[in-house]
């Protein structure tokens, strides 16, 4: 089946510093990556959607300049957290679209900023 | 490994009652998630089980049975808005989310 990958798993990081997500599809080509935040018990929050060697587009609200994603290839895609601070603390999830427009999720990264 | 099975796509009649089941095999048990999920949205949180049984909020309920690995979501009085694809996912003992493929719900007038 289609695997999504995102590392690392979890991550503690002081005040002031950045943080970089990794999001692999690890055995399929994803033509678009999402990127969602999660808060306990909620929906998941669309933050950005990637497409391969493009802009990435952002939703209302989320700063573009402080979740920095690229997508570099069809396989990976990275949120970057840049200057953290302790709201950002959260889950953030990615997914990956197929060709055939299947969806599949990755298991979650838990950022915690101190 | 770990595995979260969920049948591919379901079929009910506008009004009825439909059951999608999810099996799971986790390393650790930190709770079952049901989301909902509409062509091209993210995904809706429906609802969370971490202790055995049933928990209703109206027309959809959910059921947990943590010792035979099992969950499923409940769907009485359906109505067309309800064609979507389900996402059961269980949050392993890492706090890791591990998801199903979805159940793809086809309602029919």
């Amino acid at each position: 089946g289609a695997v999504v990958s995102q590392h690392p798993s979890r991550v503690i990081c002081k005040s002031g510093t950045s943080v970089k997500i990794e999001c692999r599809s690890l055995d399929f080509q994803a033509t678009t990556m999402f990127w969602y935040r999660q808060f306990p018990k909620q929906s998941l929050m669309l933050m950005a959607t990637s497409n391969e060697g493009s802009k990435a587009t952002y939703e209302q609200g989320v700063e573009k300049d402080k979740f920095l994603i690229n997508h570099a290839s069809l396989t990976l895609s990275t949120l970057t957290v840049t200057s953290a601070h302790p709201e950002d603390s959260s889950f953030y999830i990615c997914s990956a679209k197929r060709g055939d427009n299947e969806q599949f999720f990755g298991p979650g990264t838990r950022l915690t900023v101190l | 490994g770990q595995n979260i099975d969920q049948p591919t796509e379901m079929t009910a009649t506008e009004g009825a009652i439909v059951q999608i089941n999810c099996t799971y095999q986790t390393s650790g048990f930190n709770g079952l998630f049901w989301y909902q999920q509409h062509a091209g949205e993210a995904p809706t949180f429906l609802s969370y089980n971490v202790l055995d049984g049933l928990e209703e909020k109206g027309r959809f309920s959910s059921f947990l049975s943590r010792s035979k690995g099992y969950s499923y979501l409940l769907l009485k009085e359906l109505q067309m808005k309800d064609s979507a694809s389900y996402l059961c996912a269980v949050m392993d003992s890492n706090y890791q989310l591990i998801w199903g493929a979805g159940t793809k719900l086809i309602i029919k007038p």
